[in-house]
């Protein structure tokens, strides 16, 4: 059965204390992975489009990665304004098979 | 946000009454999707329209109907809603299968 799981469920950080998010899956045929920020009460946000292993994409203080089993979103140097929930899905290919299916997403929760 | 707009935001409905959400969007957007939200389950697909009149079920279909009419409008149809139906309900747009989804400010729907 494809599944994402991302972990972990919730992190709190300091300012400036660096870590990373994890998003593991088990899919046929990955045509993506996407990484989405959602703050309370709100849709999701598009962050990254991840196709091939070994690929990244940056974006200001955020870094995502991919593997052939998983992908990583690294977070240099956090700010409070990044806490929010982080959520991972996958794409597959053809027909309905193609819609994206979503993790339980992480709570990232950063401390001034 | 920008380009769909989710009605209404918030609505209590009672047990056995029929409910209709609606979804608008400005890009002319092929693709348009019903996801709900839950704790512990993250974000499940309802039903997904891959053009007017084209529409197909998801994972989580049971209980529900939808209907797109014109490109810029997507109904998600309760017929007779159920307590279990209490969730957060996102509209998502997307140009492409390849791109990542645009996702509306979410409904949320409780059933007493």
């Amino acid at each position: 059965e494809d599944q994402v799981t991302q972990s972990p469920e919730a992190l709190r950080l300091q300012e400036g204390e660096s870590s990373s998010l994890n998003c593991s899956y088990t899919v046929s045929g990955l045509r993506g992975l996407f990484w989405y920020r959602q703050d309370p009460g709100k849709g999701p946000e598009f962050l990254f489009t991840l196709y091939s292993a070994g690929e990244e994409k940056e974006k200001e203080r955020l870094k995502a990665t991919l593997t052939k089993k998983e992908s990583f979103l690294h977070i240099t140097a956090p700010k409070p304004e990044d806490s929010a929930t982080y959520l991972c899905a996958v794409r597959r290919d053809g027909g309905s098979q193609g819609n994206l299916i979503f993790g339980k997403g992480t709570k990232l929760s950063v401390k001034p | 946000d920008a380009g769909i707009t989710q009605s209404p935001r918030h609505k209590v409905t009672e047990t056995g009454t029929p409910v209709t959400l609606r979804c608008h969007q400005t890009e002319n957007h092929r693709y348009m999707y019903w996801y709900r939200q839950d704790p512990g389950h993250g974000l499940r697909l309802i039903h997904y329209s891959y053009g007017v009149k084209d529409t197909d079920k998801g994972e989580v279909s049971d209980g529900y109907s939808v209907s797109r009419s014109k490109t810029e409008d997507f109904l998600l149809t309760l017929e007779s809603a159920t307590s279990s139906q209490t969730s957060v309900y996102f509209c998502a747009i997307s140009e492409s299968r390849q791109y990542g989804y645009t996702f509306g400010s979410g409904t949320r729907l409780t059933v007493v």
